[in-house]
């Protein structure tokens, strides 16, 4: 079991360019979700995903964009980066809601956009 | 506004003591809490997950409490490792269908 596992890891965007986070994971889980985490604040919400074919707006989407057209898939889409972009992305799924199931986080995606 | 307030904000303790770290939350109403912990340069790990019935729960040397007339949790660490080293994340989850809501994170460096 990979877990969740995202890539790339590190990426540095020229103002006004685009690019896809890629986001996967092995547990079967219906709930995917993908946040971001500014220096020295809690992560917040962007988008989420309670199962194939459906998505729903976060805390924080403007921006970004997904698509879950599969269980095990759920990418994020930076369309025109722009500085206040610059942060640490973490995708994460949990098996069902947040009321009753632990969710699991990858490993993180710095992005930096000058 | 719904918070969710850490504290301290960072904390340094020698290896083998115990420590506690508190969090406050404002939120209502309220679900569950959770504590994650989250190491440099990776993603947050979950320690302990309690509904607001319970006032306890424990993960090997981690315990965490929750009262929820006071809405406090604190989350105490016993024996200390070099591992333990990391930021310590409570989270809130309200009740319907809202994000959870997480705190800035108290930031614990263990030194031997």
């Amino acid at each position: 079991n990979a877990g969740v596992t995202q890539t790339p890891k590190f990426r540095i965007l020229k103002i006004g360019q685009s690019m896809t986070l890629q986001c996967a994971q092995d547990m079967n889980h219906n709930y995917m979700y993908w946040y971001r985490q500014d220096p020295g604040m809690g992560l917040k919400l962007i988008y989420y995903s309670v199962g194939a074919g459906i998505t729903d707006k976060g805390e924080v989407p403007n921006g970004y964009n997904v698509s879950r057209s599969t269980t095990e898939d759920f990418p994020l889409r930076l369309e025109l980066a722009a500085p206040s972009q610059t942060s640490v992305y973490f995708c994460a799924s949990s098996r069902g809601t947040e009321d009753f199931y632990t969710i699991y986080f990858g490993e993180g995606s710095w992005l930096t956009v000058v | 506004k719904n918070q969710v307030e850490q504290s301290p904000q960072s904390l340094i303790i020698l290896e083998g003591k115990n420590c506690t770290l508190q969090c406050n939350y404002t939120v209502s109403p309220f679900s569950n809490l959770r504590w994650y912990k989250q190491d440099t340069g990776r993603g947050p790990v979950s320690l302990t997950i309690m509904t607001f019935s319970e006032n306890t729960k424990s993960n090997g040397r981690y315990t965490a409490t929750l009262d929820a007339d006071t809405k406090q949790s604190s989350l105490h660490i016993t024996a200390s490792q070099l591992s333990d080293s990391a930021s310590y994340i409570c989270v809130v989850r309200l009740s319907g269908n809202t994000p959870l809501v997480f705190g800035k994170g108290t930031r614990l460096s263990v030194i031997a």
